[in-house]
């Protein structure tokens, strides 16, 4: 398997401006989860899916902030309008309930930045 | 918060000589996990330690767990180089909800 597949890598972008992250967890996985990582708050989780049902969406910080899991092997994560304290790296990450181990897989994240 | 803490947020260390870093936590969990992040990627899993289980080993890593104090230490031995990297604990209290500690920053010099 590829593992947790995410595009852009990179994104530059302006204020105002529309954003959409996407993911393609491991085929398999039953859980997807976005997170953000900043210096300043570090690891946050901004919401997670559970069969491709949002379970827990506290942790995202505005309505400005919304994503969607049409199917097990997509997601996205949608910023609309774009603000510079959006500036972060966003990681998908997925894992399965048929083992043992709740272990995540992370995808090699989306660093973006808003100007 | 759930949240856990690391400690120390950075530790810089020479190749060969062990690494030990602490993360402490508020409330009750199920698992406690340790994860690594190279600089510019996603984290890696590197071991699982139950609530009712007090210490694990993973080729060089040593993970204890002390739930009456709320804390579980990564002991890194005979580092290398390429161990350098942000260690981050992991703590769950429902099976899939992770709360993500800031972070131990170790640099081993060569």
């Amino acid at each position: 398997d590829a593992g947790v597949i995410q595009s852009p890598r990179h994104e530059v972008t302006e204020m105002g401006q529309e954003v959409t992250l996407r993911c393609k967890p491991i085929s398999g996985h039953d859980y997807l989860f976005w997170y953000r990582q900043t210096m300043m708050r570090g690891l946050e989780l901004l919401i997670y899916f559970n069969n491709n049902v949002p379970i827990d969406d506290s942790g995202m910080p505005e309505d400005r902030f919304s994503a969607k899991m049409p199917n097990a092997s997509f997601s996205t994560l949608k910023i609309q309008p774009s603000e510079p304290r959006d500036s972060a790296v966003y990681f998908c990450a997925s894992t399965t309930t048929s083992g043992r181990s709740n272990e995540q897989f992370f995808g090699p994240g989306t660093r973006l930045t808003v100007l | 918060s759930q949240q856990g803490e690391e400690d120390p947020q950075a530790l810089s260390i020479q190749e060969g000589e062990n690494a030990t870093m602490n993360c402490s936590y508020k409330t009750s969990i199920n698992n406690l996990q340790w994860y690594r992040q190279n600089s510019g990627r996603g984290l890696v899993h590197l071991i699982l330690i139950r609530s009712n289980e007090r210490e694990k080993h993973s080729g060089r890593l040593r993970v204890t767990l002390d739930t009456s104090k709320k804390s579980s230490s990564l002991l890194i031995t005979a580092s290398r180089a390429a161990d350098t990297a942000s260690y981050f604990c992991a703590t769950d209290r429902n099976f899939n909800k992770f709360y993500f500690g800031s972070g131990t920053k170790l640099n081993v010099k060569p």
